[in-house]
């Protein structure tokens, strides 16, 4: 039983083009992230959910979208993406909205921006 | 604010030797400390990690962890290096007074394992 799961695990698209990756926990947790992890494996916290309520909204810009339909689910969507969005994209959840909480990660969506 | 500080981003040993990881964090409040293991090609696993209590937090796969308060440290170390270790290594720092569950990780180290 895979925990954290997200669709697709690779992405190639080209610039200007819209694209979604989906992410779903059967953990059962209350809160959700997702990451953007550079080349470098440089790991930034983009967006965080709890119970489909947005709580963390960093630096990001406003072509990305992330969207809650329920607490399980925390779906990315992108416009107009440009090179610099290749990256690996991971999505977490973890137990509940604490700083006492470690997260769990998905398998990550490498995404290539040509 | 915290900050996490992982020196070297590669870490070099042989097979059978001992492996040590180092990080220090900064933290304004008494952190929570993980330490997380990435496999090539997949997502980030808890190896271990540091609440309160016991300064030594083992781990899986024959790792743990020591928390250093005085030096503000929380080295990650394996007796023995196994040729599965190879792997990049994240230490990260939270605040567990925080409503925002936020994690501040480190730039990494990447562990290779010479046969």
């Amino acid at each position: 039983d895979t925990a954290v799961s997200q669709t697709p695990k690779y992405l190639v698209t080209q610039m200007g083009n819209d694209k979604s990756i989906k992410c779903e926990q059967n953990l059962g947790h209350d809160t959700m992230y997702w990451y953007k992890q550079d080349s470098k494996k440089f790991l930034k916290i983009m967006f965080s959910y709890n119970n489909k309520e947005l709580i963390i909204n960093e630096t990001v810009p406003n072509r990305f979208s992330p969207k809650s339909p329920d607490k399980a689910h925390l779906n990315l969507h992108i416009n107009s993406l440009e090179l610099g969005d290749s990256a690996v994209y991971f999505c977490a959840s973890s137990p509940r909205t604490s700083g006492r909480n470690e997260q769990y990660f998905g398998p990550g969506t490498r995404l290539t921006v040509t | 604010a915290q900050s996490v500080t992982q020196l070297g981003s590669h870490v070099s040993v042989s097979e059978g030797a001992l492996v040590l990881l180092r990080c220090n964090y900064s933290s304004s409040v008494p952190p929570y400390l993980f330490w997380y293991v990435q496999y090539p090609n997949q997502g980030l696993q808890l190896l271990l990690k540091y609440t309160t209590g016991a300064t030594l937090v083992k781990g899986i796969n024959g790792f743990e962890a020591e928390f250093k308060k005085s030096e503000t440290s929380f080295h990650l170390t394996k007796p023995s290096a196994h040729m599965s270790d190879a792997a990049e290594y994240f230490c990260a720092v939270s605040d567990p007074y925080s409503s925002a569950s936020k994690i501040i990780f480190g730039s990494g180290t990447r562990l290779s394992i010479r046969p």
